[in-house]
Order: C-alpha cells, then sequence, then structure tokens
C-alpha cells in the first residue's frame, strides 16, 4: 500500500506564474489536508477536504490559492500569480475517516 | 486559543541521556496529542499519541506525558541515539466538530552527539 503521493517534489516558478501541486492520498482514504511550512517553523493548517467538498478551509489565504479534490483523481492546491513569500515546502496528508493522518513528502516551491 | 507552544527550539543530548520536550495548550477542546518526527527533506511522521484520558503512554524508548489540569504534555526519549536526531512537533486536534485538522507546535531540533 503506497503511502501519500506527492508531486511535484520540487517546483520553481516565477513570481507571477501558476503553482500546481499534486497529492494522491493512501489508498482508501477521503481525507485530504494540506499543510504549508515555512522555514525552521511547523506546520499551518491550511484546508481540510472530502471528495469533492471543502470541509474546512480556515487556513487559506482569501486570495490566490484554492483547492480542490475531485471524485477522480489527485487533490491539487492550486496558487495563482505566485509571490516570493509563496515559497515554502507544502505537505498533503490523508487519513481515513477519525484515525491518525499520514503525511507525504512534500512539494518544496520556490518562488524566484 | 488554537496555539500550541513548544520547548525548547533546540537541544542537543549525548548518546544515551533522555531528551525531553515540552507543549503546551490553551484550548481545551483538543483531545488528541500526536509528536511527530521528521528528518530534513521528509514529510513528518507519527511517532506516538496520547488522548486526555491517560497520564501516560509507551512505546519503546519513547514515552508521551499528559498532565490535563496544566494543559501540558511532553515526549520522552529514553536512552537516545544519534539516529533520533530530527526536528519534533508536537501537535493537538480538537473532537470532531468539522475542525479535524492539526495544529503543530514550532518544532524541537534534537541533536544526539555520539
Amino acid at each position: 500500500n503506497a503511502g501519500v503521493m506527492q508531486n511535484p517534489r520540487h517546483l520553481v516558478r516565477r513570481r507571477g506564474q501558476e503553482a500546481r501541486l499534486r497529492c494522491s492520498p493512501m489508498k482508501g482514504h477521503s481525507h485530504v489536508y494540506w499543510y504549508r511550512q515555512l522555514p525552521e517553523e511547523g506546520l499551518k493548517f491550511m484546508v481540510y477536504l472530502q471528495k469533492e467538498n471543502i470541509i474546512d478551509e480556515s487556513g487559506m489565504p482569501k486570495e490566490r490559492f484554492s483547492a480542490e479534490f475531485p471524485k477522480e483523481g489527485p487533490s491539487i492546491l492550486r496558487i495563482q500569480q505566485v509571490v516570493r513569500g509563496d515559497s515554502a515546502a507544502y505537505f498533503c496528508a490523508s487519513s481515513l475517516d477519525r484515525s491518525e493522518a499520514f503525511f507525504g513528502q512534500g512539494t518544496r516551491l520556490t518562488v524566484v | 486559543q488554537q496555539q500550541v507552544k513548544q520547548s525548547p527550539q533546540s537541544l542537543i543530548v549525548q548518546k544515551g541521556g533522555i531528551s525531553i520536550i515540552n507543549c503546551a495548550y490553551e484550548n481545551t477542546a483538543f483531545d488528541y496529542f500526536p509528536w511527530y518526527q521528521q528528518f530534513p527533506g521528509k514529510g513528518p511522521a507519527l511517532l506516538i499519541a496520547i488522548r486526555p484520558d491517560v497520564s501516560e503512554k509507551k512505546e519503546g524508548r519513547f514515552t508521551i506525558s499528559f498532565n490535563k489540569s496544566a494543559k501540558q504534555f511532553s515526549l520522552h526519549i529514553m536512552d537516545s541515539q544519534p539516529g533520533d536526531s530530527a526536528t519534533y512537533f508536537c501537535a493537538a486536534t480538537p473532537r470532531d466538530t468539522g475542525r479535524r485538522a492539526l495544529t503543530f507546535g514550532s518544532g524541537t531540533r534534537l541533536q544526539v552527539q555520539p
């Protein structure tokens, strides 16, 4: 049973471009969470999704950021018009109902 | 009220020693307290977790102590090994109200010297 798969592992974008981060949860998991980690800091919650539904997006910036978890395919975190401050590691986690969450390896976004 | 405060920021321990990391929280709705271990370039991995109905949980060399009245919990790593060198995060999550996301502490970078 493969773990949580995130791709790409590393992503470089110029200011103003769009970044799309993908997350495939563990098999059978229908709950997906996205977290952002700035250098030397802890992980900050961004959004919690179940299949086709956003359950809690209280940690998402109001502009430029969006997330989806379609019925088929991976969850996508989309950042439009990236700025240097978006440079961070973005982690996805998945869980089965109310059980513990398992994290992926992360996508390290660098905005140049 | 959602904050989890973690200390120390960094810790150096000799091989064979005890590593102790502390966390404190404010939100009394928190009812699940996991600890995560993260190596450079990797995602966090669940190490051990506790619920507030017990005061201590032990798994191998790792022990969580929980003080509900003080709203504090700590991780003890006995017989610390160089392979334990990593960043450790405490976290907490509330009873299922629809907001089940983890609130993380700021992390402790542990270095175990041989």
